[in-house]
């Protein structure tokens, strides 16, 4: 079995300003992690992945994300926010036996000007 | 444009109806998936499928029904028997459910029941 746990379900910032969006996991198997991006309204959106090698990911917007595996996280990450970036994030994993994805509750992330 | 479209973007149906939600994909994918997606509770898994005319139980499948004729289309019906069924569904495919890969998924439908 596999869960996620995001943390936070709101966090407000300042555009401009660094965030931080916290994923843990749960699983007895090897991991694949991914992060989702939903704008209102609208579908999910991939934003990255991790399914081996390195451990930083990058998106092609900004985001970055670490797999830690000793501390079974993958926190998502941007130095700088934009008021477009004001949209729901969900950490999913699956593993090996289990392909279907796990999604945490999401984080809604609200950049302020 | 490969993707994913559902219809109708919104729905309103009276309570005590059935109502069949459309999920369409031209990504040639093998499997499909239906999730419900409630305020604070993430995505929840309804149906899935990963091969035409076989699909599986998710987490919520109580008061809904699918099916899998084509590789392409996999509606959902919403039954009477749903006890709460105003949510936002949201449809999804990937190219294989045997292997690690991302999802994609279509831009929902908001169903209300008066």
């Amino acid at each position: 079995a596999q869960s996620v746990t995001q943390l936070d379900s709101q966090v407000p910032v300042f555009e401009e300003a660094p965030v931080e969006l916290r994923c843990n996991y749960s699983s007895s198997v090897s991991v694949y992690l991914f992060w989702y991006v939903q704008y209102p309204n609208q579908g999910l959106q991939l934003l990255l992945k991790y399914l081996s090698g390195s451990t930083l990911v990058e998106s092609i917007n900004g985001f970055e994300a670490e797999f830690n595996k000793s501390q079974t996280s993958f926190h998502l990450r941007k130095p700088s926010v934009h008021i477009s970036d004001t949209a729901e994030y969900f950490c999913a994993v699956s593993g090996r036996g289990s392909y279907i994805p796990t999604f945490g509750r999401g984080t809604s992330l609200i950049v302020h000007p | 444009d490969g993707g994913i479209t559902q219809s109708p973007k919104y729905l309103f149906r009276k309570e005590g109806q059935n109502v069949t939600l459309s999920c369409e994909q031209n990504l040639n994918h093998d499997a499909m998936y239906w999730y419900r997606q409630d305020p604070g509770q993430g995505l929840r898994l309804i149906y899935y499928s990963q091969i035409v005319n076989d699909f599986q139980k998710g987490d919520i499948a109580e008061g809904y029904s699918v099916s899998r004729e084509k590789k392409e289309s996999f509606p959902l019906t919403v039954t009477s028997a749903q006890k709460n069924p105003t949510a936002f569904y949201l449809c999804a495919s990937s190219i294989s459910q045997i292997t690690y890969n991302e999802q994609f998924f279509g831009p929902g439908t908001r169903l209300t029941v008066l």
